[in-house]
């Protein structure tokens, strides 16, 4: 059973401090891992795939990246407007469905 | 591009009444939708999985004949929960997926609360 741990839970920051978002995960043959933000009441926006390790994506501030067992997602000099909760999930071959980590609750405080 | 519209966003009804949800690809086609369920502060449960023309497959613990799930194009999903009770209230969420090997992507979720 494939399987997805986000830490930390919560992570509050200055506006410009930088820091990392850790995704663990195992899976048997893995064909993605995605990040995604979600902001209250809203559902998820895709942020990035990444399909194997070693492989970096960057968007703005932030950078993901992966290895065969886990994945990051740096935030560089965040904003107040990078305050989400931010999701990995995995998906392995042979399986249609995505499994989800609980998620990290980031805040960035101006 | 890969916007998904979900509709209504917010709903509330009685106790018996039967709700359905709409749920839209509208700048490409999705060969396969989904269903999901989130509770405050949880992450994402897949209630189902169903691609255009077929029977939906439902995840382990999910009623079929409670929630319905229709998928009659390739543009559009419907979930519709039948004689809903308050546990049914949730925050229900679909994401469409163009072809196998890309990324879902979300509609922004119902709300449905049932007095």
């Amino acid at each position: 059973e494939d399987q997805v741990t986000q830490s930390p839970e919560a992570l509050r920051l200055q506006e410009g401090e930088s820091s990392s978002l850790n995704c663990s995960y195992t899976v048997s043959g893995l064909r993605g891992l995605f990040w995604y933000r979600q902001d209250p009441g809203k559902g998820p926006e895709f942020l990035f795939t990444l399909y194997s390790a070693g492989e970096e994506k960057e968007k703005e501030r932030l950078k993901a990246t992966l290895t065969k067992k886990e994945s990051f997602l740096h935030i560089t000099a965040p904003k107040p407007e990078d305050s989400a909760t931010y999701l990995c999930a995995v998906r392995g071959f042979g399986n249609e469905k995505l499994t989800f980590g609980t998620g990290t609750r980031l805040t960035i405080i101006p | 591009g890969a916007v998904v519209s979900q509709h209504p966003s917010w709903v509330i009804c009685k106790s018996g009444t039967s709700v359905k949800i709409e749920c839209r690809s509208l700048d490409f086609q999705a060969t396969t939708m989904f269903w999901y369920r989130q509770f405050p502060k949880q992450s994402l449960m897949l209630m189902a999985t169903s691609n255009e023309g077929s029977k939906a497959t439902y995840e382990q613990g999910v009623e079929k004949d409670k929630f319905l799930i229709n998928h009659a194009s390739l543009t559009l999903s419907t979930l519709t929960v039948t004689s809903a009770h308050p546990e049914d209230s949730s925050f229900y969420i679909c994401s469409a997926r163009r072809e196998s090997d890309q990324p879902q992507h979300f509609g922004d979720g119902t709300r449905l609360s049932i007095l």
